[in-house]
């Protein structure tokens, strides 16, 4: 079974922070995605990656930054944390386009708080 | 990229059949129609896709008409442990820019 593992399942931050969410996946699958849940909002999608060091933007964008120097691990970063970023954070991966039920594996999820 | 309505909630007893109906009226030729399923303070879980027709799996089938505007997830038999929220995903496989939207919460009642 894929494994999608996520560093913290709970972080509290503070206002102007720096902030490293990890993700660490052990399928070797080239996709990865960092998604942002708020209630009614469904998932929306931040960033994703297709490849290391390859990365693109997702819907919502602003405040954040990612990382992908190895396949394997993909990270979302805050560069300064603010409150309306309060969420729970969500990663993901996916095997390479047209395998067979593309289909992708999420993580626990990281809910962070940022006062 | 296409779009996804469905229903906000819906609630259910133990044993009958759920249908959850997306629309979905900009579906694009290549697209594909996913759905997941999330538990509270969990990550979604892959349940189904399909293309066209009718798809079924040992927990669901996916029911989709000619016309690709809507599909419809059928839980066969729900039970208390069904409770959760349905999203329904539009897009080509690959998933890149995939929108899950606010989702379906079903909720089972004994």
């Amino acid at each position: 079974d894929v494994k999608v593992t996520q560093s913290s399942r709970y972080l509290v931050k503070r206002t102007g922070e720096k902030v490293f969410l990890e993700c660490v996946q052990d399928m070797d699958h080239e996709n990865m995605f960092w998604y942002r849940q708020d209630p009614g909002l469904g998932l929306r999608l931040i960033y994703f990656s297709y490849d290391v060091k390859m990365k693109e933007k997702g819907d919502i964008p602003e405040g954040y930054s990612v990382s992908r120097e190895k396949k394997e691990r993909f990270s979302l970063i805050l560069e300064s944390a603010s409150t309306n970023q309060t969420s729970m954070y969500l990663c993901a991966s996916m095997p390479p386009s047209g395998t067979a039920q593309d289909k992708q594996y999420f993580g626990p999820g990281t809910r962070l708080t940022v006062t | 990229l296409a779009k996804t309505t469905q229903p906000i909630s819906m609630d259910s007893y133990e044993g009958q059949e759920v249908n959850i109906t997306c629309s979905h009226n900009n579906i694009a030729t290549n697209d594909y129609i996913t759905w997941y399923q999330q538990f509270p303070s969990q990550g979604p879980r892959f349940i189904i896709q399909g293309y066209k027709t009718k798809v079924t799996n040992e927990v669901a089938s996916l029911f989709i008409p000619a016309d690709r505007k809507s599909s419809t997830l059928s839980l066969p038999r729900v039970s208390l442990s069904d409770t959760a929220v349905y999203y329904c995903l539009v897009g080509l496989t690959g998933g890149f820019k995939t929108i899950f939207g606010a989702g379906t919460r079903l909720f089972v009642k004994a």
